[in-house]
């Protein structure tokens, strides 16, 4: 099973913010990733954070991290229909290149 | 996607059927990863090759095999041996920076 873990689905209205939460399990992970799915298509990274920080934004983006309750999540203000997509978040441990992947949050962008 | 080409979009495969998805990339990245998803679920990871000539077995390794004979090619073979085989099949490189992973568009397996 995944070490990341996400909840499964979130719908907004179009110009409500979105915040997609993930909790993960290692705290010597060093960066961790969200990336973007849309239909039939592959992973796209959106921004990371590398783990002496707590947030960092970019443009509609925010990622908040919570070292100490092992929480990352990714606000998107002024969410858009095109942002209907699956959200992954992902770690690197501090062994090895390796990423270690949540299940991905179905964010549904209701007109 | 861009510099990392998944094919075919679509396969599909008879029972006893060994089938090879291919995956190029012209990145110059060394690291190169397939990964399974199931829909719904998120990503597991298959097989890894750090390096040319060498690779690694992943999480669910078992009824695949791997090759790495050059920097820009890392194919994957489905053997008859996997028997749940259907699944969307990702391709991804990894650059040093950041160890930030670019993903290829996918390839679909299904069985007939």
């Amino acid at each position: 099973g995944e070490d990341v873990e996400q909840s499964l689905f979130l719908s907004v209205r179009e110009g409500d913010s979105s915040v997609i939460n993930c909790t993960y399990t290692d705290s010597s992970s060093t960066y961790l990733y969200w990336y973007k799915q849309e239909p039939g298509a592959g992973l796209q990274l959106l921004t990371y954070i590398f783990s002496n920080m707590d947030m960092k934004q970019d443009q509609r983006l925010t990622v908040l991290l919570n070292k100490k309750d092992k929480h990352l999540s990714l606000r998107i203000a002024d969410t858009q229909t095109g942002d209907s997509a699956i959200y992954f978040c992902a770690e690197r441990r501090n062994a090895g290149n390796m990423l270690t992947f949540g299940g991905g949050t179905r964010l549904m962008v209701k007109p | 996607d861009g510099g990392i080409t998944q094919s075919p979009k679509y396969l599909f495969r008879k029972e006893g059927q060994n089938v090879t998805l291919s995956c190029e990339q012209n990145l110059n990245h060394d690291a190169m990863y397939w990964y399974r998803q199931d829909p719904g679920q998120g990503l597991r990871l298959i097989y890894y090759s750090q390096i040319v000539n060498d690779f690694q077995k992943g999480d669910i390794a078992e009824g695949y095999s791997v090759s790495r004979e050059k920097k820009e090619s890392f194919p994957l073979t489905v053997t008859s041996a996997q028997k749940n085989p259907t699944a969307f099949y990702l391709c991804a490189t990894q650059t040093g920076e950041r160890e930030k992973l670019f993903f290829g568009s996918g390839t679909q397996l299904s069985v007939l």
